[in-house]
């Protein structure tokens, strides 16, 4: 069966400092990946999603950015923290290949300071 | 602008009590999809509706696709404490896009 394992589940950083989020999905090939940010109690804001190694579309001008160096791997960066970076962070999968239905990790609760 | 609008935003009802959240765009979705989520987690998927006009039913959730696959509805029966969470529904434009979500609250 596929899993999705994001990490870590908490951080705080202060403004300024470096960021790297990671997102692994096992028992599948090729999936198409996605980095969502969210809002508290809101919806799912599209930040980046891949649909193989190296290809990257950004949804948002920001300064974050995503790499995917390995076909299940999918990393979320930023050189340097804004305060408003602060939120929730969600990385998913899906088939692609006409799949549409979305699974998503545990999510990343980021408090920049 | 939002592609798929979600109503309403915030509902507060009694444990017993019918309800239904809408999620409607102006666009035309090849499929629709629920998602339940409880704080702290990342959303799981309920059901996909991909015919118009389609109804699916979990348990005391029934979910419809509207005819012309714009909208769709999620009606909760007899609602429990435990469905309270956040109700986003999605759909696919080349990538996964999600309405803004409805957060449900249901008292005891």
């Amino acid at each position: 069966s596929q899993t999705i394992h994001q990490w870590p589940a908490t951080l705080v950083q202060p403004v300024g400092s470096p960021l790297s989020l990671e997102c692994t999905v096992e028992g599948t090939s090729n999936p198409n990946l996605y980095w969502y940010r969210q809002a508290a109690g809101r919806g799912l804001q599209l930040l980046f999603y891949s649909v193989g190694i190296g290809q990257i579309s950004s949804e948002v001008p920001q300064n974050l950015s995503a790499s995917r160096p390995q076909d299940r791997q999918f990393i979320l960066s930023s050189k340097k923290l804004l305060l408003s970076d602060s939120g929730f962070y969600l990385c998913a999968w899906n088939p692609g290949r006409g799949g549409t239905e979305a699974f998503f990790g545990q999510g990343t609760r980021l408090t920049v300071v | 602008t939002q592609l798929l609008e979600q109503s309403p935003q915030f509902l507060s009802i009694q444990e017993g009590e019918n309800l239904t959240v809408y999620c409607n765009s102006s666009s035309v979705f090849s499929s629709l999809q629920w998602y339940r989520q409880e704080p702290g987690e990342g959303p799981v998927l309920l059901v996909t509706v991909v015919t118009g006009g389609e109804v699916k039913k979990l348990k005391r959730l029934t979910f419809q696709f509207g005819d012309a696959r714009k909208d769709s509805s999620l009606h909760i029966t007899a609602a429990q404490p435990g469905d309270t969470g956040l109700y986003l529904c999605a759909g696919p434009k080349g990538k996964l896009i999600f309405g803004q979500g409805t957060t449900l609250q249901v008292k005891p």
